[in-house]
């Protein structure tokens, strides 16, 4: 597509429930990156996904946060048994070399736990 | 570690210039990078500068860089309600080049 797509672009779920958060980069983009952004705070790097490399997982809070990124292109990342402090909003960027010329973010999800 | 830092808040009127400052600790960057996001909005890519240069305009905009002090700044001429917004600045390193950025600053433009 002509921009990063993130779905959905609101969610609100309950305390406990596990979610899903997508992310479509531009096609032909080798680079995927997730970061988490919580009420005002900069952005906190999750993950990284660099072609059929292993991901960069250093960013993961904990245990409950996982990614997948499939066929090289849409990327998942699922947050199990959600706690009020996962609220934020979840920024995907994919870029076509590896950090070079920065990237292209998506508009984000804004989770919100209850 | 990476860190990168920057003052919270700038209010400037409208006309005027801004310099938005930012400090990083890593001197092995190699890009560094400005980022605008509106309310309710994801980040947009302003500019960016490589770590060997010194200096990049690009219309309103002008980065300057002094690596000796790993200080980088963000000027914009003629500032308009409409750069009313928050400004971050990033570094890449490689492996990699992920994005570190700092906590983003608030630009306010009066009228």
């Amino acid at each position: 597509g002509a921009g990063v797509s993130q779905s959905p672009s609101n969610k609100v779920t309950e305390k406990g429930k596990d979610v899903e958060l997508r992310c479509d980069p531009i096609s032909g983009h080798t680079a995927l990156y997730w970061y988490r952004q919580s009420l005002g705070q900069g952005l906190e790097f999750l993950i990284y996904f660099q072609g059929n490399s292993a991901p960069d997982k250093s960013g993961l809070p904990s245990d409950r946060f996982s990614a997948e990124r499939t066929g090289g292109s849409v990327s998942t990342l699922t947050i199990q048994r959600t706690q009020q402090e996962d609220s934020a909003v979840y920024l995907c960027a994919s870029s076509s070399r590896q950090g070079a010329r920065g990237y292209t973010f998506g508009s984000g999800t804004r989770l919100t736990i209850v | 570690g990476e860190d990168v830092e920057q003052s919270l808040f700038l209010s400037v009127r409208e006309g005027d210039s801004s310099v938005i400052n930012c400090t990083y600790t890593d001197s092995s960057s190699t890009y560094l990078y400005w980022y605008k996001q509106e309310p309710g909005a994801g980040l947009q890519l302003l500019t960016y500068i490589f770590s060997n240069m010194d200096m990049k305009q690009d219309q309103r905009l002008t980065v300057l860089l002094n690596k000796k002090d790993k200080h980088l700044s963000l000027r914009i001429a003629d500032t308009q309600t409409g750069d009313s917004a928050i400004y971050f600045c990033a570094e890449s390193t490689p492996p990699g080049n992920k994005l570190v950025f700092g906590a983003g600053t608030i630009l306010r433009v009066k009228s």
